[in-house]
């Protein structure tokens, strides 16, 4: 099973700061992909194949990497973008990374 | 629009089984994966399983097996995951989730919370 190990834990931003969450897998991976949840609701699709945009994802989130090194980056925090991210690969289990809490300094 | 509505909560009590299920419409149910993925309270996801409900394929993972049983019904788009021999542990919220072949999860439904409590 490949692990997932993203970092920080829990992160705050003051609004109009960049923003860069890592995610480092235990083997390396052709894809990854990131999620976001917001308390009580579903996870979204937010980043997928490494750095294409979910529908509707503002263009200031990007994501990158490749191997066992990824990373998702928010250039410039809004508001709206508190929150918890997760990474995923599928390389039989799917497993997730264990989460990123984003918060507003 | 792709749609994945899961059934509602349940209270259980321990050692009984479950069975959740999650109706999917505006696209082809029986040509992709359809996956399950749990989340106790204030936890991360856990991977449980997959279903391709074209030939009922599944894969688990290993943490799961013998706890989660994954089915799905052509006739009317509807997965299934039953839980078996329920304790505290399982008490989460479930969800169903649609993936692709790049294994990325692009719907996912509303979640179903789980309670299991004497």
């Amino acid at each position: 099973e490949i692990v997932l190990t993203q970092s920080p834990a829990i992160t705050a931003a003051s609004l109009g700061q960049k923003v860069t969450i890592t995610c480092s897998a235990s083997s390396s991976v052709s894809y990854m992909h990131w999620y976001q949840q917001k308390s009580g609701t579903s996870p979204k699709p937010w980043i997928y194949e490494i750095s294409k945009l979910a529908s509707g994802v503002p263009a200031r989130f990007s994501g990158s990497g490749s191997g066992t090194s990824y990373s998702l980056t928010i250039s410039s925090m809004e508001a709206e973008d508190a929150a918890i991210y997760y990474c995923q690969q599928w390389n039989y289990p799917l497993t997730f990374g264990s989460g990123t809490k984003l918060e507003i300094k | 629009q792709v749609q994945l509505q899961q059934s509602g909560p349940e209270l259980v009590k321990p050692g009984a089984s479950v069975k959740i299920s999650c109706k999917a419409s505006g696209y082809a149910f029986s040509s992709s994966w359809m996956n399950w993925v749990k989340q106790r309270p204030g936890q991360g996801l856990e991977w449980i399983g997959r279903i391709y409900p074209g030939d009922g394929d599944t894969n688990y993972n290993g943490k799961f097996k013998g706890k989660a049983t994954l089915t799905a019904d052509k006739s009317s788009s509807t997965a299934y995951m039953q839980l078996s021999s329920l304790t505290s542990v399982d008490s989460a919220v479930y969800f169903c989730a649609r993936s692709t072949g790049t294994g990325t999860i692009d719907y996912w439904g509303q979640g179903t919370t789980l309670t299991v409590s004497s």
